[in-house]
């Protein structure tokens, strides 16, 4: 079954840039309809979506946050990178990756308004 | 930039049926989705595409969304049910979640 698994930095220094990889199982991001998000969590509070990457390279970013994100893909690797400029300490989170649900037909796939399937998430803290 | 508002808390006895609710301007006009997350837990899909459920997910389970507001239902609710929900719908191709809203099976 599909599998999404986040890894990176435990911890970083305010104005640092933080750099998370989103290593993922069972589909291919090369597939037509494929996409992958990635949401954030501060300890105690909501989910907050951050920035999203579909097969064809198409990328979405928070207009709140979209001068700080850059979201990139490694089809070959399976591999979905994040990386946020000027780190500080509000950015403390969970960081999670996420796949975005689809159904699949005659060799297409095509998304669903929905992640299915989420990583075990990352905690990032942002201190000096 | 679009908002979606929860209430912070919904208290139900076990074995009753409770209703959770997310507002919207015109979210009836969106497709809303649900996530259950549980301390220390990533978040689990349980309504999708306003009232579908994935896979794995009980019946009990069901959700609806019409005018502003879109409402997920538990029948039965037990005490595995109690956790933190949050909706979530697209907006100009970019993802919204509402606040989250803290179930309480009492």
């Amino acid at each position: 079954q599909i599998t999404l698994k986040e890894s990176g930095p435990t911890l970083v220094k305010p104005t640092q840039t933080l750099t998370l990889t989103c290593t993922f199982s069972w589909f291919s991001l090369s597939t037509s309809g494929v996409g992958v998000g990635w949401i954030r969590q501060p300890p105690g509070k909501a989910l907050e979506w951050l920035a999203l990457i579909y097969w064809d390279d198409d990328k979405r970013y928070s207009p709140s946050l979209k001068s700080r994100l850059t979201i990139t893909k490694d089809t070959s690797k399976n591999q979905v990178v994040l990386t946020m400029t000027n780190m500080d300490p509000v950015d403390t989170a969970t960081y999670y990756c996420a796949h975005r649900k689809t159904y699949c037909s005659s060799g297409s796939c095509y998304p669903y308004d929905a992640f299915d399937i989420w990583g075990q998430g990352t905690m990032v803290t942002v201190s000096s | 930039s679009y908002e979606l508002t929860q209430p912070l808390s919904v208290s139900v006895s076990p074995g009753q049926t409770a209703s959770i609710t997310c507002s919207g301007d015109k979210l009836g006009d969106k497709y809303a989705c649900w996530y259950q997350q549980k301390p220390g837990q990533s978040p689990v899909l349980v309504i999708y595409q306003d009232n579908k459920r994935p896979s794995g997910i009980p019946e009990r389970f069901s959700g609806s969304n019409s005018g502003n507001t879109a409402t997920l239902t538990i029948s039965g609710t037990q005490a595995m049910d109690e956790a933190d929900y949050y909706c979530q719908a697209w907006d100009s191709s970019t993802v919204v979640f509402g606040g989250g809203t803290k179930l309480t099976v009492l």
